[in-house]
């Protein structure tokens, strides 16, 4: 079992607010890491995926940066928006099979 | 809708009870990924099909659980002689084959009593 962290647990902060949310990872064996949001009875949804050392991935106010050498992953949320709570959960991927997952980070945005 | 579909949502069980649990993919994804989550924890792989052919299992999936993939559609997920441990959120997700971006369905929620 491979061992994918993610900190903080859980976060709180102001409507406006930037944040950003690590995930670490095994630097061996790299094939891809993902985020994904889980909104409350809800699917997750795939945000960004990123195979490259130095990836930066933006969508909106999202955006995600990717070191593979050092087995880490930012992910950043500008100008946070009650819609932005959610739960983030980063996943590595090693060879093309199956996600290893972290436990997520838990945001809330107060209005 | 073409998402991945999960039934049912919930489902409510007395120990000792079986229960089977259904995920329709996306039509054209060839892998298809079963995962357990529980509380406070990300989602734990349990096992994949790469079309109907069941190509790894989790050391999770005990004898109790079984996964089968009869035409490279559908999947379901059976687990016999439920135990109250087995309550958790129960994932599929599908993705195609040497793609990196797998799509999730809402879940089945298993609760054992």
């Amino acid at each position: 079992i491979l061992n994918v962290e993610q900190s903080p647990q859980s976060l709180h902060v102001q409507e406006g607010d930037s944040t950003n949310f690590t995930c670490s990872f095994p630097s061996s064996n790299f094939y891809a890491l993902h985020w994904y949001r889980w909104e409350t009875a809800k699917s997750p949804e795939a945000l960004f995926v990123m195979t490259l050392n130095g990836d930066e991935k933006k969508k909106g106010r999202i955006s995600a940066t990717l070191n593979t050498k050092e087995g880490y992953s930012y992910l950043y949320i500008k100008g946070s928006q009650p819609e932005d709570s959610a739960t983030y959960l980063c996943a590595f991927q090693t060879g093309a099979n199956n996600l290893f997952f972290g436990t997520g980070t838990r945001l809330t945005v107060i209005p | 809708d073409t998402g991945v579909s999960q039934n049912p949502r919930h489902k409510i069980t007395k120990r000792g009870q079986n229960v089977t649990f259904r995920c329709d993919p996306i039509s054209e994804h060839n892998r298809l990924y079963w995962y357990r989550q529980t509380l406070g924890q990300g989602p734990e792989f349990l096992t994949y099909f790469q079309n109907e052919a069941q190509l790894e299992k989790s050391r999770l999936l005990s004898d109790r659980f079984s996964a089968e993939r009869p035409k490279g559609s559908f999947s379901t997920l059976e687990i016999q002689r439920t135990e109250q441990g087995d309550s958790a959120m129960y994932l599929c997700a599908s993705s195609l084959a040497k793609a990196v971006e797998a799509f999730f369905g809402q879940g089945t929620r298993l609760t054992v009593v």
